[in-house]
């Protein structure tokens, strides 16, 4: 079955390291999403890519890094920079369609709980 | 810059019953897609409903229809014959479509009661 795949489902920090989640999907998707979530607030937006080796940053990408080196994959690094990362990260991705070429929307992963320890 | 809003941060109804969820945006798009994602206490994120901007009638799946009021940028989601596994927390969301990157308001947490 095609879906997306993130790990660890739980993720330990100490200050000062820098961590990267996994975020892997199997869908032929072009575009990969990371978004944080904080208790109390929807999802924000921390960077995007649509095509290998491009991608934007979002609302929130300070204290973050990204690649994207094949299309299947886009990690994300927590960096020391980031001086609150506690909180739980969400992967997705979708085909990117215009208007009227049906199906849309996200699909997502089932999250990393990041912990500053 | 996209906001969205969601008015209601708790709500609760009895099993059986209709609950209403608001949602409004702003934007001065005139084409993009809202949506409806519920996330259940495992955290994992479920699409309910979702529509495009540019068709008037309203999206229904099964249980779940929204009221889209395109000039008022309203978008709310009503929710018929409520079931306990209805209760989550429910999050509105717009993506333009030249991007793709989507917004999220900051949720409504629904709890249906027996």
């Amino acid at each position: 079955d095609g879906g997306i795949t993130q790990s660890p489902k739980y993720l330990f920090r100490k200050e000062g390291q820098n961590v990267t989640l996994s975020c892997e999907q199997n869908l032929n998707h072009d575009a990969m999403y990371w978004y944080r979530q904080d208790p109390g607030q929807g999802l924000r937006l921390i960077y995007y890519s649509q095509i290998v080796n491009d991608f934007q940053k979002g609302d929130i990408a300070e204290g973050y890094s990204v690649s994207r080196e094949k299309k299947e994959s886009f990690p994300l690094t927590v960096t020391s920079a980031q001086k609150n990362p506690t909180a739980f990260y969400l992967c997705a991705s979708t085909l990117l369609r215009g208007p009227g070429q049906g199906d849309y929307g996200y699909t997502f992963g089932s999250g990393t709980r990041l912990t500053v320890v | 810059a996209q906001t969205v809003t969601q008015s209601q941060p708790e709500m609760s109804v009895q099993e059986a019953e209709t609950v209403t969820l608001s949602c409004t945006y702003d934007t001065s798009e005139s084409n993009y897609y809202l949506f409806w994602y519920k996330q259940p206490p495992s955290r994992q994120m479920i699409l309910v409903i979702r529509q495009e901007a540019y068709k008037q009638q309203n999206a229904t799946e099964n249980r779940f229809s929204v009221n889209f009021q395109k000039a008022a940028k309203s978008f709310s989601l009503k929710i018929s014959d409520s079931q306990l596994g209805d209760t989550a927390m429910y999050f509105c969301a717009f993506m333009r479509y030249n991007n793709n990157d989507m917004r999220f308001g900051a949720g409504t947490r629904l709890t249906v009661k027996p």
